[in-house]
C-alpha cells in the first residue's frame, strides 16, 4: 500500500497558485518524497521530488516540513492544463535494487476558468 | 525526438487467449517497468527489468509475462491465465534503477471481448 496520504480532490482558480498538501508519516531517513501528476488517459509525468529541503523547478515547488512527516506541492500559477491527479510518492528501495515508485490514488486537482 | 512508445492504443482480448504490448524506447534508458491501472486507482507494478536479459517480478506479476532481449524494448504478455485482464497499462523507463525520474509512455487500453 501507499505511504502517503492525500485529499481526493482540490479546486483552483486558474492563475492562482495551487498548494497540494501529502502527509508521509512514517517516512524514513533516506526516502524522497517525489510529485508526478497524471492527465487523464496519458502516462504520469514527473514533477519533483525532494529529500528534506525545499524545491523549486520550473514547474512547481515543494516545501518539506522539518520533521518531514509531510510536504505540499505548489503550482505558483496554476493552469487549466494543470487539471490532473497528482501523486505524492515516498520512494522505496524493492527487491534491495530499485527505484519502485507506489503510485496511491492521489489528488485530482480541478482548475476552474 | 525521444521518449517511449507504447502500442496498440486500444487492445481487445478475447477469452482464453494471450496478447502483447508492445513498449520501445530510444532514451538510451537500463530501466524498464510495467505498471497496470483500475479505474480511479493508483499504478500497481507488474514487472521490472533492470538491464537487457533480465527482469524481476512486481507486485501483481501473476497471469503477466515479459521479455528484454534489447536495450529498447520491454513487451508485456497478457495471458489467458490473468483473469481479469481489463485495466489501462504503463511502461516506464529509467537511466538507472535508482534514477529519480520516470518516463511513462502513453499507455495502452485492454479490454476484455
Amino acid at each position: 500500500d501507499a505511504k502517503t496520504t492525500q485529499p481526493p480532490s482540490m479546486d483552483c482558480a486558474e492563475g492562482r497558485a495551487a498548494n497540494l498538501p501529502c502527509n508521509h508519516s512514517t517516512i524514513s531517513g533516506n526516502e524522497y518524497v517525489y510529485w508526478y501528476r497524471q492527465i487523464h488517459s496519458q502516462g504520469p509525468q514527473y514533477i519533483i521530488h525532494g529529500l528534506k529541503n525545499n524545491e523549486t523547478n520550473e514547474m512547481a515547488s515543494l516545501i518539506i516540513t522539518e520533521d518531514r512527516k509531510s510536504s505540499t506541492l505548489i503550482l505558483p500559477h496554476a493552469t487549466l492544463r494543470d487539471t490532473a491527479v497528482h501523486y505524492c510518492i515516498v520512494r522505496v528501495v524493492y527487491g534491495g535494487a530499485t527505484n519502485k515508485l507506489i503510485f496511491g490514488t492521489g489528488t485530482l486537482l480541478a482548475v476552474q476558468p | 525526438d525521444g521518449g517511449i512508445t507504447q502500442s496498440p492504443k486500444y487492445l481487445f482480448r478475447k477469452e482464453g487467449q494471450n496478447v502483447t504490448l508492445s513498449c520501445e524506447q530510444n532514451l538510451n534508458h537500463d530501466a524498464m517497468y510495467w505498471y497496470r491501472q483500475d479505474p480511479g486507482q493508483g499504478l500497481r507494478l507488474i514487472y521490472y527489468s533492470q538491464i537487457v536479459n533480465d527482469f524481476q517480478k512486481g507486485d501483481i506479476a501473476e497471469g503477466y509475462s515479459v521479455s528484454r532481449e534489447k536495450k529498447e524494448s520491454f513487451p508485456l504478455t497478457v495471458t489467458s491465465a490473468q483473469k481479469n485482464p481489463t485495466a489501462f497499462y504503463l511502461c516506464a523507463s529509467s537511466i538507472g534503477r535508482l534514477s529519480e525520474k520516470l518516463f511513462f509512455g502513453s499507455g495502452t487500453q485492454l479490454s476484455v471481448l
